[in-house]
């Protein structure tokens, strides 16, 4: 069965510090999706990436980055210079091919950026 | 082109009233699901749907159900609310592996 770990439940940084949210995944096939979901205090979940298994290049876009590492079963995700507007609780979510599409989502992560 | 519609977007129940929890896309998508969300627990998957007339449980199906009689429209049922049932409700919907989200229904039972 397929399985996503957020370890860190809350992280407090201040205002331009970098932050780095974790993802561990377990799952038997070999070809699945990986996601990351904002979700800030409106409630709405935002798509912020897709990743398929056989696309290990990190990516980047703006202050965001992604860090994919098959060897540790990882999807991390990174903030730049983190802002206000950045706090939200933030899901990393896996989806096996063959399993109808579904996703299984991480506990998620709170992040609260002071000023 | 609207995406995913939920309605209502807040409800409060009293405990064994009933209600269905509507969810709506424009896509054509084949597959639709819904989750709940409940605090520090993420989202769990209740019911989902690969097409019209085919629905099958997720991970918490207890005390709901759902029907899917049209690509479009995949209704989640509660017969008997209960406290538990407290909790943020999500239809999503997909051609593959690219998810449109609706925006949520808060459903209190009290």
């Amino acid at each position: 069965a397929q399985k996503v770990t957020q370890a860190q439940t809350e992280i407090s940084v201040v205002e331009k510090e970098d932050v780095t949210l974790d993802c561990v995944y377990e799952t038997r096939d070999t070809t699945y999706y990986l996601f990351w979901y904002k979700q800030p205090p409106s409630g709405e979940l935002v798509f912020l990436i897709r990743r398929n298994s056989f696309d290990e290049q990190n990516e980047i876009s703006g202050r965001y980055s992604w860090n994919f590492q098959k060897s540790t079963s990882s999807f991390n995700f990174t903030i730049t210079a983190s802002q206000v507007v950045d706090s939200a609780v933030y899901f990393c979510a896996l989806s096996e091919t063959g399993a109808n599409s579904k996703l299984t989502f991480g506990k998620g992560i709170t992040l609260s950026v002071r000023p | 082109n609207a995406g995913v519609t939920q309605t209502p977007k807040f409800r409060i129940l009293k405990i064994g009233q009933s209600m269905t929890l509507q969810c709506t896309q424009d896509m054509n998508h084949n597959y639709m699901y819904w989750y709940r969300q409940d605090p520090g627990m993420g989202l769990k998957l209740i019911y989902y749907s690969v097409g019209a007339g085919i629905t099958d449980k997720g991970e918490v199906p207890n005390g709901y159900n759902v029907s899917r009689s049209t690509t479009e429209d995949f209704p989640l049922r509660l017969e008997l609310a209960a406290p538990s049932q407290t909790s943020v409700y999500f239809c999503a919907s997909t051609p593959d592996y690219g998810y449109t989200f609706g925006s949520g229904t808060r459903l209190t039972v009290v």
